[in-house]
């Protein structure tokens, strides 16, 4: 399968816990965006990165969020002090290059917060 | 800031029947990308179509094509010979050609397909 990936699928978590997602975006792809969407809703921009570079985070992105693409590679997104509002599905895409107009979107993984 | 708006929150259509939903945006620009993304229930978005704003013809994918009304800011999504698996909620995006860093979404319309 050579689409997007995340990582996990779903997570349960308790108030105040860290939490950890994981995306892998489509070999050779170097732009990736972290999208999130509430139930009903359509997807609200977070970030994007252009290959390790995070090049924009929204307002929306408070500083207990936080997201990295070390290599380039793959991403991470880390929501620290878990509240209830982050409650959400969190989705990844990927684009080939800054050229390239069409995202790629993978499964999402949804968060809940108790 | 660009907006777009999905005026119709549910829609219903029969099985082989055809039908179409609505989208409107605002922008002050001329070059830009519209996007129509399905994303079934528990599902992934899958993109549907796409559209260039300098082309006048309209895209179409199979039984999806597009009404493009650049000057009114209009992008509809015409679904034909619907299938049970056409059921989803359907999304409308928007994309500057300058920034193309980030999609603008509507909040979506839900299609449910009756047999």
């Amino acid at each position: 399968d050579t689409g997007v990936s995340q990582n996990p699928r779903h997570k349960i978590t308790k108030r105040g816990q860290n939490v950890t997602f994981r995306c892998d975006p489509i070999s050779e792809h170097n732009r990736l965006y972290w999208y999130r969407q509430t139930l009903g809703q359509g997807p609200e921009f977070l970030t994007y990165f252009q290959n390790e570079a995070q090049l924009e985070k929204s307002r929306l992105l408070s500083d207990r969020f936080s997201a990295e693409r070390p290599k380039g590679s793959f991403s991470t997104l880390e929501i620290q002090r878990t509240e209830q509002g982050d409650s959400a599905m969190y989705l990844c895409a990927s684009s080939l290059d800054q050229f390239t107009d069409t995202q790629y979107f993978g499964p999402g993984t949804r968060l809940t917060v108790l | 800031a660009q907006t777009v708006t999905q005026s119709q929150p549910e829609m219903s259509v029969q099985e082989a029947e055809t039908v179409t939903l609505s989208c409107t945006y605002d922008t002050s620009e001329s070059d830009y990308y519209l996007f129509w993304y399905k994303q079934p229930p528990s599902r992934q978005m899958i993109l549907v179509i796409r559209q260039e704003a300098y082309k006048q013809q309209n895209a179409t994918e199979n039984r999806f094509s597009v009404n493009f009304q650049k000057a009114a800011k209009s992008f509809s999504l015409k679904i034909s010979d619907s299938q049970l698996g056409d059921a989803a909620m359907y999304f409308c995006a928007y994309r500057s050609a300058r920034d193309n860093r980030k999609l603008i979404w509507g909040l979506g319309t839900s299609l449910a397909v009756n047999p």
